[in-house]
């Protein structure tokens, strides 16, 4: 199957900082992007829809001034969590998909502590 | 966003058993149906798909039954083993959101040995 990597997998940082993931598909282009969040023992949460070249599409009640999502080229799309503070900790996921098919392929996640 | 109700939350199986994972959805516009397993500390992988049009879909000890008229399809994990152990989502989409996912709660398998 297609592989989507994702980077870092894990990240540690004082609150105020912020921090950059990275979602790349290794041997596909992905027309489309998804951010997700997941809480302990709880489902995914789609944080926002990027496709390339264009603005990110946000959900509802996700801060789009608080996580930055860039979409530059088919193959990488990164989340900045800006400002970060402890409420932010939370494993962040992406999924890519080419848009022609159903198949949506999944990053490993990062998990984001802030202290 | 249109709901997806999975259940149950949790399952203990014993090794060699049958773990049986339960959806249930709203919209009849969906148009895919797929099951992600997934690892503590790692992102969903796809396990196996269904399309409407098919009542079962059979991929190794993996089965998905799917029941159109009651807007209903599960998972059925056959001789359950250790290493099936995992948190399961079900999934559905429809055509018009692309490749946008909506999510069940997820069921955590425990297969005891």
């Amino acid at each position: 199957g297609a592989v989507v990597s994702q980077h870092p997998s894990r990240v540690i940082c004082k609150s105020g900082t912020s921090v950059k993931i990275e979602c790349r598909s290794l041997d596909f282009q992905a027309t489309t992007m998804f951010w997700y969040r997941q809480f302990p023992k709880q489902s995914l949460m789609l944080m926002a829809t990027s496709n390339e070249g264009s603005k990110a599409t946000y959900e509802q009640g996700v801060e789009k001034d608080k996580f930055l999502i860039n979409h530059a080229s088919l193959t990488l799309s990164t989340l900045t969590v800006t400002s970060a503070h402890p409420e932010d900790s939370s494993f962040y996921i992406c999924s890519a998909g080419t848009g022609r098919g159903e198949k949506l392929f999944f990053g490993s996640g990062t998990q984001l502590s802030v202290l | 966003q249109q709901q997806v109700k999975q259940s149950p939350q949790s399952l203990i199986v014993q090794k060699g058993g049958i773990s049986i994972i339960n959806c249930a959805y709203e919209n009849t516009a969906f148009d895919y149906f797929p099951w992600y397993q997934q690892f503590p500390g790692k992102g969903p992988a796809l396990l196996i798909a269904i399309r409407p049009d098919v009542s079962e879909k059979k991929e190794g000890r993996f089965t998905i039954s799917f029941n159109k008229s009651a807007k209903q399809f599960s998972l059925h994990i056959m001789d359950s083993q250790p290493g099936d152990s995992a948190t399961y989502f079900c999934a559905a989409k429809y055509e018009t959101s692309g490749s946008r996912l909506t999510f069940g709660e997820g069921t955590q398998l425990t297969v005891n040995p």
